[in-house]
């Protein structure tokens, strides 16, 4: 069993639709949750992250941790084509030197 | 301000040849990652560093090393290169406290035939 869990998809949906993205693990001592977009041929951009267990919104996004159930999710209102990326779930924990463990990724597809 | 710089961009090898790949970083991080990812697959963590003479294997480190002498860089060396080392490699720097968050660099294309 892989330490983090991710639908590869593709998600496809319809402009203005809600994109919800999300990953399981395993690994309980993990603290930080991230997302990643990445666009092809580019490296992972930062989105959002959050510490433990919890909600954190910004603009469209909004970030979702749930440690007792050990599941994270992304949500993304109002979506637009420039959001057509790959979406890396990543965590991390400080007494394993900070060392980001990614889930394998959901290609998300905003059709016009 | 750079962030994080990788060299070069792409980079074709031959079976058993080997090379260097550079990365740079002017944010004064002291910590850094090399990572690898496959076509479709999320990024496997190779070597990291958690400061200037620091460095331990990360999850698939065969086939590579590190070394850290100065906080800017972090130069990753494939040694007798593998079809299997064909992959995409990313360094990132990670900062700490409030701001806490990776940078990454835009990456190698590696491809080894």
């Amino acid at each position: 069993q892989k330490e983090v869990e991710q639908d590869p998809g593709p998600l496809s949906v319809p402009e203005g639709a809600i994109v919800s993205l999300n990953c399981t693990y395993s690994n309980s001592a993990f603290q930080y949750f991230m997302w990643y977009r990445q666009y092809s041929r580019k490296g992972p951009e930062l989105l959002m992250y959050t510490y433990s267990s919890g909600n954190k919104e910004d603009g469209r996004f909004t970030a979702q941790v749930d440690k007792s159930s050990k599941y994270i999710s992304l949500f993304i209102r109002d979506s637009q084509p420039s959001d057509s990326a790959t979406y890396l779930c990543a965590m991390s924990a400080e007494a394993a030197g900070n060392k980001l463990t990614f889930g394998g990724g959901t290609r998300v597809l905003v059709k016009p | 301000n750079a962030g994080v710089t990788q060299t070069p961009k792409f980079r074709i090898l031959k079976i058993g040849q080997s090379m260097t790949l550079q990365c740079t970083q002017d944010m004064n991080h002291n910590y850094m990652y090399w990572y690898r990812q496959d076509p479709g697959m999320g990024l496997k963590l190779i070597y990291y560093s958690v400061g200037a003479g620091i460095t331990d294997k990360g999850e698939v480190p065969n086939g590579y090393n590190v070394s850290r002498s100065t906080t800017e860089d972090f130069p990753l060396r494939l040694e007798l290169a593998a079809p299997s080392q064909t992959s995409v490699y990313f360094c990132a720097t990670m900062r700490q406290g409030r701001d806490y968050g990776y940078t990454f660099g835009s990456g190698t294309r590696l491809t080894v035939v």
